[in-house]
Order: structure tokens, then C-alpha cells, then sequence
């Protein structure tokens, strides 16, 4: 069993709905939690950054982590078609490596 | 805009030729990793340097591949042979002890017939 597990979707949206991803992990060591944005044939781009348990906004993103459970989640609000990308939660303990989900397809249709 | 750069973008060879990818890690960056993806593995980490000294290659074939880095703007990851397996796009990526996040490249992608 993987020790970071995301549903690989596709997830499908009308423009302007919220995007409720989530991934769960079973390593309770992770103390670092990212989400990275991956448009077709690109680079993952970084997109938010967690240390810790808690919540992070930025503009239309938030971020929540939520240790007790293992659980990470983000959402994309008043979602765009330019937002139909895959979205990728990655994790790590300190001195670890940075452990990837398999990534959520997200399609926001005009 | 600082980022990390890879050459080639694209590589289609033969399987048993040697294939070589380079990186230029963002200025000032003293870790540099490579990773390859694939849709059936997802992002699997290859190997990592940190000023220029390899910590870990676990992640790396041993017979067939090998990553450098000859100074601190260039790491090189080298397939030779290359084996129609080792189709995927190769990313590399940099970032900073004590800062846990990571800049990636473009990404390398490699077809070997």
C-alpha cells in the first residue's frame, strides 16, 4: 500500500463550482504538505504550502490539513476553465523525501 | 523569473543507444533531484544531490543509469542502454536545505523504440 493515496479522478466541474480535492497518508511522521499543479505536457508548479495541521488561503485556494486523521484537502473556488489541470498532494517528514499522490484530473467545463 | 531549465525537451532513440538529459537548477539552489513519471508509477524519485554530492540514488536502475553533477549550474542524468521501459518524462527539480519545497523543470520527454 502506497503511503499517500489520491483518487486519480477525472474530476469533472462546472465553471465557477468549488474543487474539493483530498488526499489521505498513512505515515503520521509527515509534517510537510504540498500541492503542486501539473497543466499537460508541464512541470509540476508549486501551488500551496502547509507546515503542519491547519488551514492556508490563498486567493481561490485553501489548503487544510488535518493530522488526526491524515487527511489533506484543497479547494479552488469560483473555479475557471484555466484552473483543468492535474493536481498533485505531496508530503514529507523532515529530512525525508518528498512522497507523491498519484495526482487528480480536474476538468472545469465553460 | 528564475526557473529550472532541462534540455533535451523531447528524445526519441533507439533501445541500446546512450541517452544523456541535462539540468540547469534555479541559481542559488543547492539541492537538485530527479524524478521520472509515468501514468502507471506516477512521480517516483531517481536520485538527489545536495552541493553537487549525490545523497541518494536508491531510487535509480544501478546497471543502466547514472546522474552527476559537474558543477552547480548542471546535473546530467545518463540511460545507457536504454531499454523501451524507460519511456517517461524525466523532471528535474531544486530547491534549498531547510526549505522543503521544490521547483520543477520542464521535463525531458523520452520515447525509446
Amino acid at each position: 500500500q502506497k503511503e499517500v493515496e489520491q483518487d486519480p479522478g477525472p474530476l469533472s466541474v462546472p465553471e465557477g463550482a468549488i474543487v474539493s480535492l483530498n488526499c489521505t497518508y498513512s505515515n503520521s511522521a509527515f509534517q510537510y504538505f504540498m500541492w503542486y499543479r501539473q497543466y499537460s505536457r508541464k512541470g509540476p508548479e508549486l501551488l500551496m504550502y502547509t507546515y503542519s495541521s491547519g488551514n492556508k488561503e490563498d486567493g481561490r485556494f485553501t489548503a487544510q490539513v488535518d493530522k488526526s486523521s491524515k487527511y489533506i484537502s484543497l479547494f479552488i473556488r469560483d473555479s475557471q476553465p484555466s484552473d483543468s489541470a492535474t493536481y498533485l498532494c505531496a508530503m514529507k517528514k523532515w529530512g525525508g523525501k518528498l512522497q507523491f499522490g498519484a495526482g487528480t484530473q480536474v476538468v472545469v467545463t465553460p | 523569473d528564475a526557473r529550472v531549465t532541462q534540455t533535451p525537451r523531447h528524445k526519441v532513440t533507439e533501445m541500446g543507444q546512450e541517452v544523456t538529459m541535462r539540468c540547469q537548477p534555479i541559481l542559488g539552489h543547492n539541492t537538485v533531484f530527479w524524478y521520472r513519471q509515468t501514468m502507471m508509477q506516477g512521480l517516483e524519485l531517481l536520485a538527489y544531490f545536495r552541493n553537487r554530492a549525490p545523497l541518494d540514488d536508491s531510487g535509480m536502475p544501478k546497471d543502466r543509469f547514472s546522474a552527476e553533477m559537474p558543477d552547480a549550474t548542471l546535473a546530467t542524468l545518463k540511460i545507457q542502454p536504454s531499454e523501451p521501459r524507460d519511456s517517461a518524462v524525466y523532471f528535474c527539480a531544486s530547491g534549498n536545505r531547510g526549505e522543503e519545497t521544490q521547483y520543477f523543470g520542464p521535463g525531458t520527454r523520452l520515447l525509446v523504440l
